[in-house]
């Protein structure tokens, strides 16, 4: 099975803040990791496919990059709305796999 | 936007079968370009990936729950089906239905459902 590794596993910031989340494949998986976004007691929402490609009605200020092992998720201005886990998955192979989350907390 | 509904048995016995059912609110199950995964996430911990059942109804299950789970769909009723044998208090979790994009180039989870709360006790 492919591992992936998000860092860190939590992290607080300000509002405004730039944030990146990396998360890092125990092998390569070219461009397929996703992105997902959760808030507690809500339903898991997708925030980015193929490492960079933005879901519909997701803000632009979410972006996603990298590609073989490591990859990064980045919220360029933090705002309260982002207080959420978040989870990498990749599909490359089966079984999918997700990290094991970053809580994300406001300062 | 196509909304997913899981409902079943909120309370399990140990070793008897957990059942869930996601009910679809479009067609989406007749279109061959979705296939249809559940995740579970026990408490306090991360999102486990199932399993999921192509429009072919080829199915890929998790290693760790391969010998115990099944997922079918029936796409006239529109509704997609778990059932997970042999239950330990282990496979307490919540349940998401969720559907997949699941092409060559491009495979991820575009929908999910608001979960299923399932835990296993005597």
């Amino acid at each position: 099975d492919i591992q992936l590794t998000q860092s860190p596993s939590s992290l607080s910031a300000s509002v405004g803040d730039r944030v990146t989340i990396t998360c890092r494949a125990s092998q390569s998986i070219h461009t397929y990791v996703n992105w997902y976004q959760h808030k507690s007691g809500k339903a898991p929402k997708t925030l980015l496919y193929g490492a960079s490609k933005l879901e519909g009605g997701v803000p632009s200020r979410i972006t996603g990059s990298g590609s073989g092992t490591e990859f990064t998720l980045t919220i360029t201005s933090l705002q309260p709305e982002d207080i959420a886990t978040y989870y990498c998955q990749q599909s490359y192979s089966n079984p999918w796999t997700f990290g094991q989350g970053t809580k994300v907390e406001i300062k | 936007q196509v909304q997913l509904q899981e409902s079943g048995s909120g309370l399990v016995k140990p070793s008897q079968t957990l059942v869930l059912t996601c009910s679809v609110s479009d067609a989406s199950t007749t279109y061959s370009n979705y296939s249809w995964t559940w995740v579970r996430q026990p408490p306090g911990k991360g999102l486990e990936w199932i399993g999921y059942v192509y429009y072919s109804g080829s199915a890929y299950f998790n290693p760790s729950l391969q010998s115990r789970v099944s997922i079918s769909v029936d796409r006239t009723a529109r509704q997609v089906s778990l059932m997970l044998s042999s239950v330990t208090a282990a496979d307490t979790a919540v349940y998401y239905c969720a559907r997949s994009i699941n092409r060559v180039t491009t495979r991820y989870i575009d929908v999910w459902g608001k979960g299923a709360t399932v835990t296993i006790s005597s």
